[in-house]
């Protein structure tokens, strides 16, 4: 599975959008790009996936490059509730649904 | 549905002791994993499966046994606690076994072994 680079941390207005941004440069054709999210102390959360249209749901947008080496994840409208760590993973369609996850990005949204 | 259930919550054990962490889920489904996350680190997969009867290493295997006797339940075992294992617990479950299937993880269960 590709690997990802994220920032360690971001900050975000409370009803702002918040980009969160994830390379992957070393992406293969097969693989999916997944976001999943952290609240403090609890299981993480699925949020959305990909493979290289671009994606919406109720909860976020996700934004793939062309090239697929990077990608977006957006909240439209960031709420104190999003708060989170939030982790970018790639996973091929093959092997069993394992999830390898990276230390993600740190969003704190702001009042 | 109740979703991926997690107990207990919280336990302390001592080093040498060993004990079962409990995961069950009523979804019906076929995948189910346990992670295990220290402090400021992403999960790590310790164990996995892709239905009853059905059992893999993940990441970080060792020192942990896993079974998987029916599709609901899928429990974690600890046979001699070492301190290196203090962290926290997550069990997962999804649909199939398709890797584009969303995850489900339950609530955690916090080990500090002394």
């Amino acid at each position: 599975d590709a690997k990802t680079t994220q920032p360690t941390s971001m900050d975000c207005a409370e009803g702002r959008a918040a980009n969160l941004p994830c390379n992957h440069s070393t992406i293969s054709g097969n693989e999916y790009v997944y976001w999943y999210r952290q609240i403090h102390s609890q299981g993480p959360q699925y949020i959305i996936h990909g493979l290289k249209n671009n994606e919406t749901n109720e909860m976020a947008s996700l934004i793939i490059t062309e090239d697929r080496k990077s990608s977006t994840l957006i909240l439209p409208h960031a709420t104190l509730r999003d708060t989170a760590v939030y982790y970018c993973i790639v996973r091929s369609q093959t092997g069993a649904n394992n999830l390898f996850f990276g230390t993600g990005t740190r969003l704190t949204v702001i009042p | 549905n109740a979703g991926v259930t997690q107990t207990p919550k919280f336990q302390v054990l001592k080093t040498g002791q060993s004990m079962t962490l409990q995961c069950a889920q009523d979804m019906n489904h076929e995948y189910m994993s346990w992670y295990r996350q220290d402090p400021g680190m992403g999960l790590r997969l310790i164990h996995y499966s892709v239905g009853a009867g059905i059992t893999d290493q993940g990441e970080v295997p060792n020192g942990y046994n896993v079974s998987r006797s029916t599709t609901e339940d899928f429990p974690l075992r600890l046979l001699s606690a070492a301190p290196s294992q203090t962290s926290v617990y997550f069990c997962a479950s999804s649909y199939g076994l398709a890797s584009h299937n969303e995850q489900f993880f339950g609530p955690g269960t916090r080990l500090t072994v002394l």
